[in-house]
């Protein structure tokens, strides 16, 4: 079946280090989206590629990066992680930016900062 | 800029009974709606979606939702809610007039169906 795939599903790290989350697709899609979520809040959009186009939300922390390799792959970087940065980060993709398009979502890597 | 109002963060029904998840939106223009569903430690799964033409919109799980221009809302609603049906709903909007891939969710309403 075609999917977006998040790795890990869990990933602790430390105030400071460094650290990577991955998404895959096998959708095909162009676009691909990265959300932060915080305890049963309103997903928040940080970036999204549509296609090698990186276009970041004017609000999101420049801690935050995101790289796509491919079309398949994205990964968000977060540089220095702080204890606010605890969320579920959950990775969506869709065929175009176009309003009708439908996002389809991972199941999300939830992030614990210690 | 879009926006979208959930006025209700929680929603307890009996299974069997209906069920309606409110859902009011701002846009200068015309509005795509969205309805998503969340389980727990899970992503949003997409339900259904207004675009244009019919105002009821059918979607998965026996899930529909009626468009209201006049007052501007997109309600979900079931005609005999499930147990499993418990979970976290999120209303969404684009402005059909912004060229920007701008989707707004709402804040999230949890659903609770008691046995």
């Amino acid at each position: 079946d075609a999917m977006v795939i998040q790795n890990p599903r869990y990933q602790v790290t430390q105030f400071g280090k460094p650290v990577t989350l991955s998404c895959s697709q096998t959708l095909n899609h162009n676009v691909m989206y990265w959300y932060q979520q915080k305890s049963s809040q309103a997903p928040k959009l940080l970036f999204h590629y549509y296609d090698k186009d990186f276009n970041n939300e004017a609000d999101t922390p420049d801690n935050f990066q995101s790289r796509r390799p491919n079309t398949s792959f994205c990964f968000l970087d977060i540089r220095s992680p702080g204890l606010g940065d605890a969320a579920m980060y959950l990775c969506a993709t869709s065929r175009w930016t176009g309003g009708t398009d439908t996002q389809y979502f991972g199941p999300g890597t939830r992030l614990t900062v210690l | 800029a879009q926006s979208v109002a959930q006025p209700e963060d929680q929603v307890n029904v009996a299974e069997g009974n209906p069920l309606t998840v409110k859902c009011t939106y701002s846009v200068s223009g015309n509005p795509y709606l969205f309805w998503y569903v969340q389980y727990p430690n899970r992503g949003l799964q997409f339900l259904l979606k207004y675009i244009t033409g019919d105002n009821l919109v059918k979607g998965s799980y026996g899930f529909e939702a009626e468009f209201n221009k006049s007052q501007t809302s997109f309600h979900l609603k079931k005609p005999s809610a499930l147990v499993s049906d418990s979970a976290l709903y999120f209303c969404a909007v684009r402005d059909r007039n912004n060229n920007n891939n701008d989707m707004r969710f709402g804040a999230g309403t949890r659903l609770t169906v008691k046995p």
